[in-house]
């Protein structure tokens, strides 16, 4: 079983909905994030989390909330989604050790019409 | 931020080593060197990291110039599996916060 697992793996929906993705890990992890991919470019970070209840904005916030009510688990919504947020999304985790690797989800490919 | 320049796109033979580039003439002296791949459909994956000596692991080994001001990704025998995008960062201050650009994508030939 996977580490971190994201659900879906695939969303299609319509401009105007809202949407959840979820994020869980099995790794023990206190730090959690949410990254944005768009096609040919690198990964932007959206939030992250160093704890239960805590929330820190990344760089490309705007649009997005999220939510850790558990250590497992931090969740990403989209309280009113728009085209332009059509995107793959990787949830990760890293130890809150100093200098540890990131590890990634396989990610949600989201398609807003 | 400090940020890292790499080549677009970079091709190599199966079996042959693949060295890839990475410049970061603005890293500071707490900044770590972070490699993560990303295979096609998948999330990135850990490589390899290092401060000021050459690293080596299962995977890679990582060469860091004298200046720190570039280093070096060395893949001894490239596979058709380690076709993917490479991205070099900086860890700032190990401080476990990645800033992507736009890696390498390193293609391999049979």
């Amino acid at each position: 079983d996977a580490d971190v697992t994201q659900t879906p793996r695939n969303r299609i929906t319509k401009t105007g909905k809202r949407i959840m993705l979820e994020c869980s890990q099995t790794k023990g992890h206190d730090r959690m994030y949410w990254y944005r991919q768009d096609p040919g470019l690198g990964l932007r970070l959206i939030y992250y989390s160093f704890d239960v209840k805590d929330i820190n904005k990344g760089e490309i916030s705007d649009g997005y909330s999220v939510s850790r009510q558990a250590q497992a688990k931090f969740s990403l919504s989209l309280e009113s989604a728009i085209p332009n947020q059509t995107a793959l999304y990787f949830c990760a985790t890293s130890s809150g050790q100093r200098n540890q690797p990131q590890h990634f989800g396989d990610g949600t490919r989201l398609s807003i019409l | 931020d400090a940020k890292t320049t790499q080549p677009n796109s970079m091709e190599s033979n199966e079996e042959e080593p693949v060295h890839l580039p990475c410049n970061h003439s603005t890293i500071s002296g707490t900044d770590y060197i972070h490699w993560y791949r990303q295979l096609p459909s998948q999330g990135p994956e850990y490589v390899i990291h290092g401060l000021t000596s050459n690293v080596n692991n299962r995977m890679a080994s990582l060469a860091i110039a004298e200046d720190r001001k570039s280093s070096t990704l060395i893949l001894h025998r490239a596979t058709l599996r380690d076709a993917a995008v490479y991205y070099c960062i900086l860890n700032r201050n190990a401080g476990n916060m990645l800033t992507f650009g736009g890696g390498t994508r390193l293609m391999v030939k049979p």
